[in-house]
């Protein structure tokens, strides 16, 4: 089982709508959670980080966290076609545990005007 | 810009050659990084310097070889390498080492041919 998943997509979504990007994870003690974006060619950048059960807002994304699933989210509001790139999700371990950043392969989201 | 600076940002050498790949961190982090990232697969983590010492080497082939002079400052020297090494090679740097926030250079680009 690899340690964090993610679909790797393409992922498709109409300019305006929700996008919805899944991840899940393998390491139960797993403190730290974060999503990265990235554009082709460029490098990863980050754009949310959450550290306990529930939602996070920030402008138009949303990260969500479900310990008890080992699953974590992220929804974008209203998406435009700057948000078409590959996100990658991250997981960070607590202490005693795999405290190392281990990333996905990444989702690739493309926004269609 | 992320305050984490990589030269070159294309590289091209034959299996014979030494080039080596610069990092530079503007940010006064404490730990820095090296990635490499191949396509279809997760980013890998390399090597790990926390205050100038290595503290973690993930079963990387010698080939590459990691220096770091100061804590701004982050080499990869690289010999002898195979076509398969062709990849993007990333350095990051966070506040200390096992930091939770992350923050990356541009990348280089190699090919080896």
């Amino acid at each position: 089982q690899k340690e964090v998943e993610q679909n790797s997509g393409p992922l498709s979504v109409p300019e305006g709508a929700i996008a919805s990007l899944n991840c899940t994870y393998s390491d139960r003690g797993s403190q730290s959670f974060f999503w990265y974006r990235q554009y082709s060619g460029k490098s990863p950048e980050l754009i949310m980080s959450i550290y306990s059960n529930g939602d996070k807002e920030d402008g138009r994304f949303t990260a969500q966290l479900n310990k008890a699933s080992q699953y974590v989210s992220l929804l974008i509001r209203d998406s435009q076609p700057s948000d078409s790139a590959t996100y990658l999700c991250a997981v960070k371990g607590g202490p005693g545990g795999n405290e190392k950043l281990t990333f996905g392969t990444g989702t690739r989201l493309t926004i269609i005007p | 810009e992320t305050g984490v600076t990589q030269t070159p940002r294309h590289l091209v050498m034959g299996m014979t050659n030494k080039k080596s790949l610069k990092c530079e961190q503007h940010l006064g982090h404490n730990a820095m990084y090296w990635y490499k990232q191949s396509a279809k697969k997760p980013l890998e983590l390399m090597f790990v310097y926390n205050f100038k010492e290595q503290t973690e080497n993930n079963s990387v082939p010698s080939r590459f070889s990691p220096e770091c002079p100061n804590s701004s400052h982050l080499f990869l020297h690289l010999h002898t390498l195979q076509p398969e090494d062709s990849a993007l090679y990333l350095c990051a740097s966070s506040q200390e080492w096992l930091g939770t926030e992350a923050f990356f250079g541009q990348g280089t680009r190699l090919t080896v041919v």
